[in-house]
């Protein structure tokens, strides 16, 4: 079935050390984005591609990059996580814009 | 500033019954509403959605429910089923140039057998 996986589901870094989550998707959608949400907290958009357009949100910390070396897939980055950067980043795609979006099962993030 | 709220954290409800789920909205621009369901390590789903020439939008046992003038959406679950306990966001959208999905809190909902 066509869709959107992240890996891993489960990830354990300590402070400071860089982490790259991965996403993958088989929708050939135009769009890839990365939220991150924190435990009751609506899930807040970090950046997305359109294609290979990139789309920073203004309060996405330089700490988060991001790269999409293709259609298929996209990384997230985090150079140097602190304990505030623990939480669930999910990936999504969506044809061409916001209306629908397709959601990967997430990455939990831990920080140690 | 939180455009999209969802006040009440958590619903529990009989199954059979109706499950309303609510969510209100302060951004007049805002013309394209969304209802994703989240189960428990799964990534959310897109449930429902409703455009803003429209005030009811109906698939199956779902049925979203728009109040431009209140900036108020609901989202009716009839009846209600055990499978349906699960997190429900409302997410908005303003359909213009360089707009972005908003979303709320969410509403954890609880269907009893």
């Amino acid at each position: 079935d066509a869709m959107v996986i992240q890996n891993p589901r489960y990830q354990v870094t300590q402070f400071g050390k860089p982490v790259t989550l991965s996403c993958s998707q088989t929708l050939n959608h135009n769009v890839m984005y990365w939220y991150q949400q924190k435990s009751s907290q609506a899930p807040k958009l970090l950046f997305h591609y359109y294609d290979k357009d990139f789309n920073n949100e203004a309060d996405t910390p330089d700490n988060f990059q991001s790269r999409r070396p293709n259609t298929s897939f996209c990384f997230l980055d985090i150079r140097s996580p602190g304990l505030g950067d623990a939480a669930m980043y999910l990936c999504a795609t969506s044809r061409t814009g916001f209306e629908k979006l397709f959601f990967g099962s997430g990455t939990q993030l831990s920080v140690l | 500033d939180q455009q999209v709220k969802q006040n009440s954290p958590s619903l529990s409800v009989q199954e059979g019954r109706i499950s309303i789920l609510n969510c209100d909205y302060t951004n007049s621009m805002f013309d394209y509403f969304l209802w994703y369901k989240k189960y428990p390590a799964e990534g959310p789903t897109f449930l429902i959605s409703i455009s803003s020439i429209k005030d009811k939008n109906e698939d199956g046992r779902f049925t979203v429910f728009l109040n431009k003038s209140a900036k108020h959406l609901s989202l009716h679950i009839v009846p209600s089923q055990p499978g349906d306990s699960a997190v429900y966001f409302c997410a908005a959208l303003h359909t213009g140039a360089n707009s972005k999905l908003t979303f709320g809190k969410g509403i954890t909902l609880s269907v009893r057998p």
